[in-house]
């Protein structure tokens, strides 16, 4: 199957600082990647989803200002989360479907935020 | 709307013993389903998928999933637990138009006892 990559695999930072979350598709291109956020001991919900050259999508109650995605090129997406508060401490995951029938999720090892 | 719904959030069963993981889905077309395990701290791996070829699907690591449209289910099954199959497992239905984005159940943590 698809791998994709994401970097920290764990990251701790203080109240207010800002995180960069990376996400790389190894070996094929997406066009549209998924940003998951798992809270311990529950299910993942969808965050938003990355376009590449254009805006990304934002679920309901997710707050745009704070969660800045950028899909830079065809194989990589950002997320940063801007002045962090622990609350935000979170398991981030992201995907990215593979071109087919079934547009094929292909998940990253997800990235673990710990806010202080 | 679409949804999943996992039956159990935790089930426990005996090493040789048969895994049932219950999901039920929620959709006015057909599904395209998926089972997803997780082990701690790490991302998700396909387990096997429901894309309406066939009614029993065969995944990885000896697991398998029956497909009942009468039942609106979608159970996980495997003849046979081994302790490597401790995990967390979700089924997840592709939202129907979207660019292949999921809808998770809430998850079962899978224990399997010496």
């Amino acid at each position: 199957g698809a791998v994709v990559s994401q970097h920290p695999s764990w990251v701790i930072c203080k109240s207010g600082t800002s995180v960069k979350i990376e996400c790389r598709s190894l070996d094929f291109q997406a066009t549209t990647m998924f940003w998951y956020r798992q809270f311990p001991k529950q299910s993942l919900m969808l965050m938003a989803t990355s376009n590449e050259g254009s805006k990304a999508t934002y679920e309901q109650g997710v707050e745009k200002d704070k969660f800045l995605i950028n899909h830079a090129s065809l194989t990589l997406s950002t997320l940063t989360v801007t002045s962090a508060h622990p609350e935000d401490s979170s398991f981030y995951i992201c995907s990215g479907p593979v071109a087919g029938p079934y547009n094929e999720q292909f998940f990253g090892p997800g990235t673990r935020l710990t806010v202080l | 709307a679409q949804s999943v719904t996992q039956l159990g959030s935790h089930v426990s069963v005996s090493e040789g013993a048969l895994v049932l993981l219950r999901c039920n889905y929620s959709s006015s077309v057909p599904p395209y389903l998926f089972w997803y395990v997780q082990y701690p701290n790490q991302g998700l791996q396909l387990l096997l998928k429901y894309t309406s070829a066939a009614t029993l699907v065969k995944g990885i690591n000896g697991f398998e999933a029956e497909f009942k449209k009468s039942e609106t289910s979608f159970h996980l099954t495997k003849p046979s637990a081994h302790m490597s199959d401790a995990a967390e497992y979700f089924c997840a239905v592709r939202v129907q138009g979207s660019q292949g984005n999921l809808i998770f159940g809430k998850g079962t943590k899978l224990s399997v006892k010496p």
